[in-house]
């Protein structure tokens, strides 16, 4: 079963405006961690922003936020002012493994975001 | 400033051949991942390991093993190639949750695989 969902395979989004990219996840263990991965076209991983579990207040890292909801179990990401080189794939990631001593880090599918001048 | 490196950027295998794919990080990292990239499915884990010898499957084993001998290198295998294996495999290697509560990961830049 998919514990990672990201429903939007494709989003557009005019320069300069926000967007919101969404991720829902399942996972049984209290403690773990959720990722957000940038892959443009030239197919570099790069990280954008991490939130664990725990974390009281949602994650920034300067144009991206995390909209951290809980109980929802969803942990969409925003891109504020959007750029032409926003424009690439976007995993949602979560790291799971509590009840182990190794951490297991699986990926959604992703959306693909195009960013229109 | 390499810190992840696949060996192979692009490999063109046969059908039944073994395909042996090679990651070596410099970072350390207990962690090491290997994953398999295909359009609407997203990246799904095969295999990883958390320390050397130590071996866990992923969500994807099925057709692949793994070796890791030394820290810094995690090999991933495919014992007899088959066309549904064609794909972009992707490495990766991360420090453990309690060094850095993030363990972000660091990955390669790739190798596309082509099984004919």
């Amino acid at each position: 079963a998919q514990k990672i969902t990201q429903t939007q395979p494709g989003m557009f989004v005019q320069e300069k405006e926000a967007v919101t990219l969404d991720c829902t996840y399942d996972t049984s263990d209290p403690s773990y961690g959720l990722f957000w991965y940038k892959q443009p076209s030239s197919g570099e991983m790069i990280f954008l922003i991490y939130q664990g579990s725990y974390d009281q207040q949602n994650a920034t890292e300067g144009r991206y936020s995390l909209n951290f909801q809980k109980a929802r179990k969803s942990a969409n990401l925003v891109i504020s002012a959007s750029q032409l080189g926003d424009s690439a794939m976007y995993f949602c990631a979560m790291r799971e493994g509590m009840k182990t001593s190794y951490d297991k880090v699986i990926f959604g599918p992703g959306t693909s975001l195009s960013v229109i001048p | 400033d390499v810190k992840v490196t696949q060996s192979s950027r692009y490999l063109v295998k046969r059908t039944g051949e073994k395909v042996f794919l090679e990651c070596v990080q410099d970072m350390d990292h207990e962690n090491m991942f290997w994953y398999r990239q295909d359009p609407g499915l997203g990246l799904r884990l095969i295999y990883f390991s958390y320390d050397v010898k130590m071996k866990e499957k992923g969500d994807i084993p099925e057709g692949y093993s793994v070796s890791r001998e030394k820290k810094e290198r995690f090999s991933l295998i495919l014992e007899s190639a088959s066309t549904n294996q064609t794909s972009m495999y992707l490495c990766a290697s991360s420090f453990p949750r309690g060094i850095s509560g993030a363990n972000v990961l660091t990955f390669g830049a790739g190798s596309r695989l082509t099984v004919l």
